[in-house]
């Protein structure tokens, strides 16, 4: 079964450190690997996509990389702001040409000034 | 504005009631999916279409039913809720060969 697991489930960090959260992914075929963040109670808004032979990528102060080898994925907030404090969510999609994402529950992220 | 509309918001309902929660988006977009969260489990994908006429099941899709008859709107529908369908609800789309997808605002699920 398709699965996507992520670390920590909750991170607390002072504002302006950097922090790096975790996805393992099982996903195959592979067709891409986004990053989603989700300010509480909003729908998720897209950080990154990641395709198989992209193996990092930025968006500001994101910066998510992918080894599909590996089936592993990162996302680096550098010099966090109180703004940042969201979920962050893993999203995988196969590679059978429909619409189905499996989703990671998420690393819920707190930045405290 | 692009954008992708919810109604209702919030909804308090009773079990057996049938029930309708709209989607629609404003983008011309061929795909949108309809997904419920819930605490703990993260978000699980219920149906999805497409394009017109062409809708499929996702992982979850025990309960609902969907329809596309027309482009821009992919209502999820419940005809018995019960209380095991209250979550909070997300409709998404995106285009055909684009794979950044866009979220409504959700909608908030209570089944007494």
């Amino acid at each position: 079964k398709n699965q996507v697991e992520q670390s920590p489930q909750s991170l607390i960090i002072l504002e302006g450190k950097n922090c790096t959260l975790q996805c393992n992914y099982t996903v195959s075929p592979f067709s891409n690997l986004r990053w989603y963040k989700q300010d509480t109670g909003r729908g998720p808004v897209s950080l990154t996509i990641m395709t198989f032979s992209e193996n990092t990528k930025s968006n500001g102060r994101y910066t998510a990389t992918l080894d599909a080898d590996t089936k592993q994925s990162s996302l680096h907030i550098t010099a966090s702001q109180l703004s940042d404090s969201a979920s962050y969510i893993c999203v995988v999609r196969d590679n059978f040409g429909n619409e189905k994402l499996t989703f990671g529950t998420g690393t819920r992220l707190t930045i405290i000034p | 504005e692009a954008q992708v509309t919810q109604n209702p918001r919030y909804l308090i309902t009773v079990t057996g009631k049938k029930l309708t929660v709209t989607c629609s988006q404003n983008m011309n977009h061929e795909y949108m999916s309809w997904y419920r969260q819930d605490p703990g489990l993260g978000l699980r994908q219920i149906y999805y279409s497409m394009n017109v006429e062409v809708t499929d099941k996702g992982d979850v899709p025990e309960g609902y039913k969907v329809s596309r008859k027309e482009k821009r709107n992919f209502p999820l529908i419940l005809e018995s809720p019960s209380p095991n369908q209250t979550s909070l609800y997300f409709c998404a789309s995106r285009r055909e060969g684009v794979e950044t997808q866009y979220f409504g605002p959700g909608t908030r699920l209570l089944v007494l």
